[in-house]
This record gives structure tokens, sequence and C-alpha cells, in this order.
């Protein structure tokens, strides 16, 4: 089955510079989440998208901005990089289902991260 | 806002014993999800169990159970003939079960990493 695409898997980048984060959902998936996860840390919500429209934020730094395109993947645009930005990022996508008991699951399939390191 | 605690940071188990991580959460809400995450070295998240709120029934998924004690707010997992694989961080996390934009993120405990030796 296909899973959550992340790219690049790997980005290096300078302190000041700008960095791209790339997700691709799972296909039929309308609803993208990022999370930052820092070393030795748990992941921490960034931002979220529902049918392309941002539907919820989390601690994103006004540094950082997303979107969700008609295709529904979506990229991270981060910008003036600091030393601290440097973690793994994932992407998870969901779609609604409703489960035999009536109820609506929206179960987060997570992609393989990409890891940022900035020097 | 819910909050998720694990309060054991590492956690060893000898090879085909059971072992169990321990988790609290902390919500006003009543129906809500709760989950165990695998990550292992290669950074991977990967679901390992999910329980829904509003079932009194433990979930279990082949050597993994829970013990999901909604009163209490505790939500262990219990893995049983431990195996070299599992060797992880395990992390708890809480999803509110209503379904808008807003309520739908995950919230992570800090993780217990579990050894696992011969």
């Amino acid at each position: 089955a296909a899973g959550v695409i992340q790219s690049p898997r790997h980005l290096i980048k300078e302190k000041r510079e700008t960095a791209t984060l790339k997700c691709y959902p799972i296909p039929r998936h309308d609803t993208v989440y990022w999370y930052q996860q820092g070393p030795g840390q748990d992941p921490q919500f960034l931002i979220s998208f529902y049918e392309k429209m941002q539907s919820d934020k989390g601690s994103i730094p006004d540094r950082f901005s997303a979107q969700q395109f008609s295709d529904y993947h979506s990229e991270l645009n981060m910008s003036s990089l600091e030393l601290g930005d440097s973690a793994l990022y994932f992407c998870a996508s969901s779609s609604p289902k409703r489960l035999e008991s009536n109820r609506i699951n929206n179960e987060q399939f997570f992609g393989p991260g990409t890891r940022l390191t900035v020097l | 806002a819910q909050t998720v605690t694990q309060s054991q940071p590492e956690m060893s188990v000898q090879e085909a014993e059971t072992v169990t991580l321990s988790c609290t959460y902390d919500t006003s809400e009543s129906d809500y999800y709760l989950f165990w995450y695998k990550q292992p070295p290669s950074r991977q998240m990967i679901l390992v169990i999910r329980q829904e709120a509003y079932k009194q029934q433990n979930a279990t998924e082949n050597r993994f159970s829970v013990n999901f004690q909604k009163a209490a707010k505790s939500f262990s997992l219990k893995i049983s003939d431990s195996q070299l694989g599992d060797a992880a961080m395990y992390f708890c996390a809480y999803r509110s079960a209503q379904n808008t934009g807003t309520a739908s993120k995950l919230t992570f405990g800090t993780g217990t990493r579990l050894q696992v030796t011969l």
C-alpha cells in the first residue's frame, strides 16, 4: 500500500538560509499534519491542513509557513533558519473513515520524516 | 489543553519476558483516542496500538496489550514475550475524538526508551 512520502529525506542548510520540505499524502487522504521532533524530544505539532485550508496551528514559528496544494501535497517553508531548527520533521496524513460503530476515525499515518540539519 | 506524561525515561527487559510501560494523561474531554507509537532507530513512527476511550475493553494486538483506566486517566502498554526487535522509543499519544480540524492533532508524551537484553 502507498505510504506518505516526504522529500528530501535529509537536508543540510546554513544559518539564515531557507528550506522547503515536501509531503505527499496517501492517495485520497485530504488532511495533512506537520510535526517537529527535536533531538531527544517528542514530536510537537506545528500545523495542519484539511481540504487545502489551514485547520489548526500549533507551536510554529512565524518564520515558517505552509500550504496544501490542489493535489493535496503540502510544503513547509522555513526561512531565516536557526541552529535550533535542526530536527526531524514528520508529515502525517489522514482521511475520515466511518467505523462499524458509526464513529469517525481520523487516524494519522506518518511519513519517514525529513532530517534537517542547520549549521 | 491535554497533557500526556510518561514517567519512565528508560526501561529494560530480558528477551521473552514481559514489560509494562506507563502513561498518564490529563483531559477534560470524555471522548478521545489513545495511542502507543514505536520509534525504532530508523526514526519511523509506527503505530503499535489504539484505544478508543468510549470502549471499556482493553485493546490488544498480538503481543501488545493495554491497560486502560479511564477514571484514573492511565494507559499502560504491556509487551509480552519481548523480542530484540521491540527495542525502541515508545511514545504515548492522545487525540480528541472530535473531528473538526482544530481537534485532530496528536499530543505526545516524552517517550520511554525500551532496551531488550539477551
